[in-house]
Order: C-alpha cells, then sequence, then structure tokens
C-alpha cells in the first residue's frame, strides 16, 4: 500500500535554531517527493520538488534530502523565525504524469521566541 | 498573494442552499484540481480537469458539481449540503505533465461552513 509517514506529528523549537523534519515513504513507482509548508487557513505552497536521482536541494534557508534507496527524506530548516511557524507536508508522486497525490499528515512546527 | 485566486474565502450556507465557489488561475496552467481538507489532515483530491475536460472524479457525491468554463476558470458547484462537508475547500493548478515534474500551486481556498 502506497503511504507516506512523518514524524514528528508535532515540534517546538526556539527561534533561531535548527531543526530536522523526517519524511518516510512505501510509494511504487517513484516519480518525484514534495516538501509542501502550509499556514493556518492558507493553502500549500511548495518548497522543494526532487526526482528519484536527486539528493538534495535547497530553497533559502529549507534543505530536503532525498534517498531513494531507503525511501526516505528530510526537510532541515536553519536558523528557523518566527514565520516558519506551518505544518509541513511530504508528499509522493507515484509516476509522471499520474495526477494522483500521496500525501503525509504533516509535522506541526512551533517556533517561540 | 497566491497566483491561485479563490473566491469566496469564508461561505456559511444552510444544507438547503446552492452556492458556488471560484477558482482562477492566469499561468497558463491546463489542469487544475478541487481538494477538500478537514482540520488538521493532508487535502483529499475530489476532481481533476486536464485540457477543461473532467478527468478524475474521486467518487466525490454528487451534491458536489465541478465545472470548467474555460482554461483559467474552475467552479465547485454546490447543493443540499450535509454538515460534514464543513472543511476548507482547496483549489491548485499546475502544468499538464509533459511539462515537468513541476508541483501544483493552491490557493488560499474557501472556509465552508454548513449550518
Amino acid at each position: 500500500k502506497n503511504q507516506v509517514e512523518q514524524s514528528p506529528q508535532s515540534l517546538i523549537i526556539l527561534e533561531g535554531k535548527n531543526c530536522t523534519l523526517q519524511c518516510n515513504y512505501t510509494v511504487s513507482p517513484f516519480s518525484n517527493l514534495r516538501w509542501y509548508k502550509q499556514d493556518t487557513g492558507r493553502g500549500p505552497v511548495s518548497l522543494t520538488i526532487m526526482t528519484f536521482s536527486e539528493n538534495t536541494k535547497s530553497n533559502g534557508r529549507y534543505t530536503a534530502t532525498l534517498d531513494a534507496d531507503t525511501k526516505q527524506s528530510s526537510l532541515h530548516i536553519t536558523a528557523s523565525q518566527l514565520s516558519d511557524s506551518a505544518s509541513y507536508i511530504c508528499v509522493v508522486s507515484p509516476r509522471v504524469g499520474n495526477y494522483q497525490l500521496i500525501w503525509g499528515a504533516g509535522t506541526k512546527l512551533i517556533i517561540k521566541p | 498573494d497566491t497566483e491561485v485566486t479563490q473566491t469566496p474565502k469564508h461561505l456559511v450556507m444552510g444544507m438547503t442552499n446552492k452556492k458556488s465557489l471560484k477558482c482562477e488561475q492566469h499561468m497558463g496552467h491546463r489542469a487544475m484540481y478541487w481538494y477538500k481538507q478537514k482540520a488538521k489532515k493532508p487535502p483529499e483530491l475530489m476532481f481533476v480537469y486536464s485540457y477543461e475536460k473532467l478527468s478524475i472524479n474521486e467518487s466525490v457525491p454528487s451534491r458536489f458539481s465541478p465545472e470548467c468554463p474555460n482554461s483559467s476558470l474552475l467552479n465547485l458547484h454546490l447543493h443540499a449540503l450535509q454538515p460534514e462537508d464543513s472543511a476548507l475547500y482547496l483549489c491548485a493548478s499546475r502544468p499538464l505533465p509533459g511539462q515537468g515534474n513541476q508541483p501544483q500551486h493552491f490557493g488560499d481556498g474557501t472556509r465552508l461552513s454548513i449550518l
């Protein structure tokens, strides 16, 4: 069964600190993996998208890694800011051209001053 | 501001009302989507339009009726909804698969409450 599991479910860190969010998936075949940020009451915003041949991709203070062999991905946030408080969702696309996406349940991140 | 615009932002309606949700994008995307998102859950796919034609209906009840008048607009017509239909309704768009691994662009949604 295609699944995406994220950990931790929630995380609280102090402003300025770094953190890493985890994503494990059992989706096959695999086309790409996306990380989205969703602020409360807003739509998801794409942070990174990686195909199986990419190991890392950065977007400002966000760096995503992908290990297609172990089917694991991580999202590292550097020097966190209050505006980073949001849900971070890992999403896997099973194959190119397939509209179906497998969504993780998300990690709720809270940045405290 | 997002590149996908949804109106209204909030909607409260009774179970006997008829209303419509609207979505608009001007990025030239030819695939458009409707999602339903309940609190603290990931979005659930409802409908997919490809080149203005309905390509996927995820077994959505007929009280939800999608419409794609042109390549920039997507509507969701609502009729005789139930209280459990209260949720955030998200619209998204993306270039078709032939244009590479592009992410979906989401609007900020319509918060729907059924009384």
